[in-house]
């Protein structure tokens, strides 16, 4: 089945900088979604793009998805202390359950 | 509710206990998830309802864990004979439909077993 991988798997920066995270996934997908997750809590969902979508906004975040290299990249900028948490890509086969990576930890320094 | 509610938030058994792990999502959700997640790693996915059917088990570990759904609404997590392997949190989540929608988490249930 398809997984995505996030990359790096851990991520320390200074606050104001920015983050980039990436997911690669291994077949074709319907859409893509990001997920954060502070310390003991659940998941928050962040943005959600679709398969025909290569680039999307929303507040701070950026995604980009490239199909063609089964890829997508989370940027955060402008980071801030209270960004720390870990992130989760997800990616669903078309009618079926969602596939979480492995995820990747930021954390931002003050 | 307002959001997705599991329950007990934190549960500590014995090996070899059965144990019960509830969840109600958000109202009108008709589709549910259930997956792990062990300390620090990613989430294991291991059973999705539509309603109340459940399409693919194959998800789950053993057939030590069932799930069912009544109702279109609560599902509960059944895991028998509890080993210290399924130490976990088990994560709930519903959305309004199978694909295109975003899903809602519960904080999750902390399964500790001794």
């Amino acid at each position: 089945s398809q997984q995505g991988e996030e990359d790096p798997q851990a991520l320390s920066i200074q606050e104001g900088e920015n983050a980039t995270m990436n997911c690669s996934y291994k077949t074709s997908i319907n859409n893509l979604q990001w997920y954060r997750q502070n310390s003991g809590r659940g998941l928050v969902h962040l943005i959600l793009i679709r398969s025909n979508e290569r680039e999307k906004h929303s507040g701070r975040l950026r995604v980009t998805l490239d199909t063609s290299k089964k890829s997508s990249s989370l940027l955060i900028t402008a980071s801030r202390a209270a960004d720390t948490a870990s992130y989760f890509c997800a990616t669903d086969d078309y009618g079926q359950n969602f596939v979480f990576g492995p995820g990747t930890r930021l954390s931002v320094l003050p | 509710g307002a959001g997705v509610s599991q329950s007990p938030s934190n549960k500590v058994t014995e090996k070899g206990k059965d144990v019960e792990l509830r969840c109600d999502p958000i109202s009108g959700h008709t589709a549910l998830y259930w997956y792990r997640q062990s300390l620090g790693q990613g989430l294991e996915f291991l059973i999705y309802f539509q309603g109340n059917s459940a399409p693919d088990k194959s998800g789950l570990p053993s057939d030590r864990f069932s799930a069912e759904r009544t109702g279109g609404s609560v599902s509960t997590l059944t895991i028998q004979r509890t080993q210290q392997e399924d130490s976990a949190v088990y994560l709930c989540a519903s959305s309004f439909t199978l694909t295109y929608v975003e899903l809602f988490f519960g904080e999750g249930s902390r399964l500790t077993v001794l």
